[in-house]
């Protein structure tokens, strides 16, 4: 099962910023947090990870409370091409060579309005 | 900007044919892995592979599935057997080895594939 949890879906209007949240009151001390959003037909693409510190990138930003139990993903200002379903993953280990693998959840379908 | 790609985009196939999957990951990454996504439902984890060998498999990944690199740059995944319920799109992702690993994993298009 998911180790997260979001909401179903969210609407936001176009030009204007989208919180994105997402709880993970079961992560350890070393998951890093990461976010995809997949787009219709195309594969999960990658938007953002952090572990303890908020980090930006060009495609958005990541606020990690300080209890590392709940991480809101930043689009500041939403477009239409960025209407996707936006996954919150903590990997889970268990691979025989270290490797980790990702527990999708539902995810949050984000709709964005003209 | 590196990406993965996979080919074919779209395969149909007869129930009980054998199907090959290709997946060309990025070119430093050294661990790969499949997933699949049956139509309206979650992205679900087949496979990783590091190092020539399988590293874990899911309960979706029976003997009628295997990987391989059969060179230094392709990553397959082969259907032995199709069944219906093996329509679905399959995505390939990579990783590259880093100290501590993030392990962020960059996905491909997918491949949808259809069993009639």
């Amino acid at each position: 099962d998911a180790k997260t949890t979001q909401p179903n879906s969210m609407e936001s209007n176009e030009e204007e910023p989208v919180h994105l949240p997402c709880n993970h009151s079961t992560i350890s001390g070393t998951d890093y947090i990461h976010w995809y959003r997949q787009l219709p037909s195309q594969g999960p693409e990658y938007v953002i990870h952090g572990l303890t510190s908020n980090v930006n990138n060009r495609m958005a930003s990541l606020a990690i409370a300080e209890d590392r139990k709940s991480s809101t993903l930043i689009l500041h200002r939403a477009t239409l091409r960025d209407a996707a379903v936006y996954y919150c993953i903590l990997r889970d280990p268990g691979g025989t060579s270290g490797t980790y693998k990702y527990i999708f959840g539902t995810g949050t379908r984000l709709k964005v309005l003209a | 900007e590196p990406e993965v790609t996979q080919t074919p985009s779209h395969q149909v196939t007869q129930m009980g044919q054998e199907v090959i999957l290709r997946c060309v990951p990025i070119s430093n990454h050294l661990y790969f892995y499949w997933y699949r996504q049956i139509l309206g439902q979650k992205v679900e984890f087949l496979v990783s592979f590091y190092n020539n060998e399988i590293s874990e498999k899911s309960e979706i990944f029976d003997d009628q599935f295997s990987v391989e690199r059969p060179d230094g740059s392709n990553f397959t995944l082969k259907i032995r057997s199709t069944k219906l319920e093996d329509s679905a799109m399959y995505f390939c992702a990579s990783s590259e080895l880093t100290v501590p690993s993030t392990d962020t994993q960059y996905f491909g298009p997918g491949t949808r594939l259809t069993v009639l």
